[in-house]
């Protein structure tokens, strides 16, 4: 079955722009997790969405923010971009909140 | 708070030799341990976790609750262990997973 992808793979933005990352996760999967990779942070939790609900939240400020459709799609909003936001996004999805996470290739986001 | 200590950034190895890499954990109550692998050019994938007790690969790791410890090893190494290993956490129950710093494995032939 299809893995969990990732739109687009690269992006380029500018300084004050605001930028929206799309996953959709492995068919029938309704948990949808997002993580910031940075060479300096590591790998670090956004947030969570299960059945359309934000069920955990990270330590990012309010300028991310996401949201899951019906199908379970998921999307992540960067407003007012800064340099510090270039990162590596990954979204992983799961059946339900305690089985095993699988990840999509990553969003690389890159902010000059 | 939740903490991740992986304290070796790079680990080398020798093909044949044994491997550990270390994992200490900071959790107050009873977390889900897991082990995660990044091999070049692929995706993060669970390797393992400790609720299963499997061995993938021929890697095993433990939980220890008193060490705060879930090292994974493995008796004989291959050069197609070659890769990047992060160790998480999570409440169990909970799809927020706190990650390592991970380490860099690299077996020479």
């Amino acid at each position: 079955k299809a893995g969990v992808t990732q739109t687009p793979r690269y992006l380029i933005k500018t300084r004050g722009q605001q930028v929206t990352l799309s996953c959709s996760p492995i068919s029938g999967h309704r948990s949808v997790s997002w993580y910031q990779q940075t060479p300096g942070q590591g790998l670090q939790f956004l947030f969570e969405y299960f059945s359309e609900t934000q069920r955990n939240k990270g330590n990012f400020p309010g300028r991310f923010s996401g949201r899951q459709f019906s199908n379970s799609r998921s999307e992540m909003n960067v407003s007012t971009l800064e340099l510090g936001d270039s990162a590596l996004y990954l979204c992983a999805s799961s059946l339900s909140g305690i089985s095993e996470a699988f990840f999509g290739q990553g969003t690389r986001l890159t902010v000059v | 708070a939740q903490r991740v200590t992986q304290p070796e950034k790079l680990l080398s190895v020798f093909k044949g030799a044994p491997v550990e890499l270390k994992c200490n954990y900071s959790y107050s109550g009873s977390p889900e341990l897991f082990w995660y692998v990044q091999y070049s050019r692929q995706r993060l994938q669970l390797l393992l976790r400790h609720i299963s007790r499997e061995s993938i690969k021929g890697f095993t790791a433990d939980l220890n609750k008193g060490e705060t410890s879930f090292h994974l090893k493995k008796p004989f190494a291959q050069e197609e262990d070659s890769a990047m290993y992060y160790c998480a956490l999570s409440r169990q129950g909970a799809q927020k997973l706190v990650f390592g710093q991970g380490t860099r494995l690299t077996i020479n032939p």
